[in-house]
């Protein structure tokens, strides 16, 4: 049973616009998020965090918001760059102390220049 | 500063064979995670170590399949008389304590005929 899913499996974006990806959850025990970005035929790098006593974490261009009642969150990234073309994982844990990391499926995402 | 290390990066196993996939953690690490990637799937939890300990194995399947960190050497996930439904990415991370950022190592992609 998928308890982390990114319905969208892939996005196009301009470069210089604004990048958003979605990822929901179903298990009420999750209250630390993470998301990974992930090269062709590299592992996956850390990106961003936030745990549930946040709804936002910043860092730089990229930005996690956290809709705990609805069971959400999203990552923006503004402005996009050819660079940022790459797989984006979202995972979850059962507390920041919890190591098992529970995967989404993915977003690709395209930065066109 | 390596970070952390798999081999091989692509193995090709008959039906039957063993597959032996290792993982090196990055300097000053000592906690290592096995993660598997099915086809248009997220990453899924295997087992977690410490050095000559197995912390958690409840991700990884009943038979076949085994892990061991020794005291010396890498990681080493096991997999004995692979099938077809073995064929997936298998990815490493590695931490410095078990509830710090994981790092992933870039994979090994096994390939059973």
């Amino acid at each position: 049973d998928q308890q982390v899913k990114q319905n969208s499996p892939s996005l196009s974006v301009q470069e210089g616009r604004i990048s958003i990806l979605n990822c929901d959850y179903t298990n009420s025990m999750f209250d630390y998020f993470l998301w990974y970005k992930k090269y062709p035929a590299e592992g996956p790098t850390f990106l961003i965090s936030i745990s549930s006593i946040k709804d936002k974490n910043e860092d730089g261009r990229f930005t996690v918001f956290l809709n705990k009642s609805a069971k959400h969150l999203s990552l923006h990234i503004v402005p996009s760059q050819p660079g940022d073309s790459a797989v984006y994982f979202c995972a979850a844990s059962a507390g920041s102390n919890d190591y098992k990391l529970s995967f989404g499926a993915g977003t690709t995402v395209t930065v066109r220049a | 500063n390596a970070g952390v290390m798999q081999n091989p990066r692509h193995l090709v196993r008959r039906r039957g064979q063993e597959a032996r996939l290792r993982c090196s953690p990055m300097k000053g690490h000592s906690h290592v995670y096995w993660y598997r990637q099915l086809p248009e799937e997220g990453l899924k939890f295997m087992v977690y170590l410490q050095k000559e300990n197995i912390i958690d194995e409840s991700g990884m399947p009943k038979e076949r399949f085994s892990a061991e960190f020794p005291k010396e050497g890498p990681s080493i996930l096991r997999i004995q008389q692979v099938v077809r439904g073995d064929s997936a990415a298998y990815f490493c991370a590695s931490s410095r304590g078990g509830t710090d950022t994981q790092y992933f190592g870039p994979g090994t992609r096994l390939t059973v005929l």
